[in-house]
């Protein structure tokens, strides 16, 4: 299968900062990119959906100013947690699809927020 | 009612023992459907799509009733290194997932 790499794998980071998560498709053209969070022992949630160029299109219940989500190329998709708090300490997965509607995904970055 | 449930488990069950879980999904227009297996920590990887016909791999047998919008995942001759959780996943439309939450299996020698 294609390959999705995400960065950094793992980040503490102090309450208020802004922590900036990478994914990008190696070895193919994600046109459309997901990002998840998971919290322990419960369900992948998909946060937002964004299309190469486009705005993202989030779901119910996230906050478009605090997960800023960037897709400026078919090959990397950014998502930066703007003043990160305790409570968004969870792991974070991205998702690409290229010209099929398989879904490739990032191995995760678990975020702890102090 | 969540889109998609799973028994969260666990099953613990011996090497070579067969064990079967079971998924329900809520919308009836839901196109397309998958097992992943996700391990402690890392990222949910694709086990196999699931058709109407019902479709076998190796060990792995996935069944769809979509009268009863209803899924399973049959696991033949357990190993110990098919512990993990097991997430049965809905397409949502726009190649979007809707996971369900996971069902843990343990095998145990």
């Amino acid at each position: 299968g294609a390959v999705v790499s995400q960065h950094p794998s793992w980040v503490i980071c102090k309450s208020g900062t802004s922590v900036k998560i990478e994914c990008r498709s190696l070895d193919f053209q994600a046109t459309t990119m997901f990002w998840y969070r998971q919290f322990p022992k419960q369900s992948l949630m998909l946060m937002a959906t964004s299309n190469e160029g486009s705005k993202a299109t989030y779901e119910q219940g996230v906050e478009k100013d605090k997960f800023l989500i960037n897709h400026a190329s078919l090959t990397l998709s950014t998502l930066t947690v703007t003043s990160a708090h305790p409570e968004d300490s969870s792991f974070y997965i991205c998702g690409g699809t290229g010209t099929g509607d398989t879904q490739y995904f990032g191995p995760g970055t678990r975020l702890t927020v102090l | 009612r969540k889109e998609v449930e799973q028994d969260p488990g666990p099953f613990n069950v011996p090497e070579g023992a067969t064990v079967a879980f079971n998924c329900t999904y809520s919308n009836s227009a839901s196109q397309s459907f998958f097992w992943y297996r996700q391990d402690c920590r890392k990222e949910p990887k694709l086990l196999m799509s699931v058709y109407s016909s019902g479709n076998e791999d190796g060990r792995f047998t996935a069944q769809l009733n979509r009268a009863s919008q209803y899924i399973s995942l049959l696991i033949r001759d357990s190993k110990l290194s098919d512990s993990a959780t097991y997430l049965c996943v809905v397409g949502g439309g726009y190649n979007k997932l809707i996971f369900g939450a996971g069902t843990r299996l343990a095998v145990h020698p």
